[in-house]
């Protein structure tokens, strides 16, 4: 069985930078995985930032980007703000299937 | 605007069928490209994607549960059906359903319903 990993959790001070990061038990993550990520808050259904890698949506804000770092896909937050306190989900590509990894939790502190 | 609902029972027994409704509008199913998935999440746990129908009826399902889901659309209705067969308490889960656009997956998504299995 496929399995997806992210960092459990993770701690960022206002205004800094951070990375998640997304691997597959399968080997190295490249653009074929079309790696996407989610923003979820408590309570709320997720919300997508990233797809296909890097490319944003309309209402993803600019300091979120993402990319292919070392093996893995990866989710950069720069000039992290309070209200960017959330868990965050990766899904890649399977051919015909989706995984997604277990999910990071971000706190701005 | 693209908007998703889903609809459906709260509560089921152990080893019921479940079935879920997501009803959406904004977009058409039958539009080259699209698609709708259904995803649930665990209470504090992580999101499982489930299955995915595309307009040209291609299906697609989680190697782990294929043989308890069934997924299908009524393009005239704008709305997408899951199916999910003996229902056990580890099922309990909030269920969403999202849209696939021609570029970018998931963009899209209902408020989830939650739904309990126990007797």
């Amino acid at each position: 069985q496929t399995v997806v990993t992210q960092e459990p959790s993770l701690t960022v001070s206002p205004g800094g930078t951070v990375t998640l990061t997304c691997a597959s038990s399968t080997g190295a993550v490249i653009s074929g995985y079309y790696p996407n990520w989610f923003q979820q808050k408590p309570g709320q259904a997720p919300r997508a930032l990233i797809y296909s890698t890097s490319n944003k949506h309309s209402w993803t804000p600019a300091r979120f980007s993402g990319s292919l770092v070392g093996g893995k896909a990866a989710l950069t937050l720069s000039g992290v703000q309070p209200e960017d306190e959330a868990e965050y989900y990766c899904l890649l590509y399977y051919g015909g299937a989706w995984v997604f990894g277990g999910g990071t939790k971000l706190t701005v502190l | 605007q693209i908007t998703l609902k889903e609809s459906g029972p709260t509560l089921v027994k152990p080893t019921q069928t479940l079935t879920l409704t997501c009803s959406f509008s904004g977009f058409s199913l039958s539009t080259s490209g699209v698609a709708v998935g259904w995803i649930r999440q665990p209470p504090g746990k992580a999101l499982e994607w489930l299955a995915l129908i595309y307009w040209d009826d291609d299906k697609r399902y989680s190697p782990s549960l294929k043989s308890r889901l069934t997924i299908t659309k009524d393009t005239s209705k704008n709305q997408v059906v899951l199916t999910m067969t003996n229902m056990d308490p580890v099922d309990t889960a909030t269920y969403y359903c999202a849209h696939r656009g021609p570029a970018a997956l998931f963009d899209y998504w209902g408020q989830g319903t939650l739904v309990t299995v126990s007797s």
